[in-house]
């Protein structure tokens, strides 16, 4: 299975800031997801990082807010723009071998926005 | 939106006992996934059901899918320390994107 190392593991940041997190997979994969995660719930789909085109963003997420970038197989980021506290939360890349197969997570992004 | 609504939401049983979780939906899933989550972490797959009444068993966890494909348990036996954390079920429908469900946080007091 994939092996998924996904950077900083915690922040803390200003409001008004910007965190960009990286996620690095050791093999190549064709489709890679960034979620959210409010603390001690479900996950919930931000966008589907696409390579070589733009993201797909799901309902109430927008690029402007989280814009995302996959330059290849192996590496994609997700930015959290102008931050609130309302986006304290753990953001988690994912990806998946196969169209419906099981997904594997990095160890996701604990940010806290004061 | 296919809602997964898991129940219970928190669970907190003594070491020893047994428990089930629940995972419903009014919507058929192609194949439904059980993760667990650990704190620090990300979720990990424990187990994928595939067909309607097929039931897992991993260790002392028990899965089961329900016959309609629209609801499936789990079913912990003599539980652990270790198997406290988050589980997470989750259903596929094809090739389209997997719906999480709400969660059940699970402790177990040694």
């Amino acid at each position: 299975s994939a092996v998924i190392s996904q950077k900083p593991s915690r922040d803390i940041c200003q409001r008004g800031t910007s965190l960009t997190i990286q996620c690095q997979v050791d093999s190549q994969v064709t489709m890679m997801f960034w979620y959210r995660q409010q603390p001690g719930q479900s996950l919930t789909l931000i966008a589907t990082a696409n390579q070589g085109s733009e993201a797909t963003y799901e309902s109430g997420f927008v690029i402007d807010k989280f814009p995302i970038s996959r330059p290849n197989l192996t590496f994609s980021t997700l930015t959290v723009s102008n931050m609130s506290p309302e986006d304290s939360s753990i953001y988690l890349c994912s990806v998946e071998g196969d169209p419906g197969s099981p997904l594997h997570f990095g160890n996701g992004t604990r940010l806290t926005v004061t | 939106t296919q809602l997964l609504e898991q129940s219970p939401q928190f669970l907190s049983i003594q070491e020893g006992e047994n428990l089930t979780v629940y995972c419903n939906s009014s919507s058929v899933f192609s194949s439904l996934q059980w993760y667990r989550q650990e704190p620090g972490e990300g979720p990990v797959l424990l187990v994928t059901v595939v067909t309607g009444g097929e039931v897992k068993k991993l260790k002392r966890l028990t899965f089961q899918f329900g016959d309609a494909r629209k609801d499936s348990s789990l079913h912990i036996t003599a539980a652990q320390p270790g198997d406290t954390g988050l589980y997470l079920c989750a259903g596929a429908q094809g090739n389209e994107k997997l719906t999480f469900g709400t969660g059940t946080r699970l402790t177990i007091i040694p």
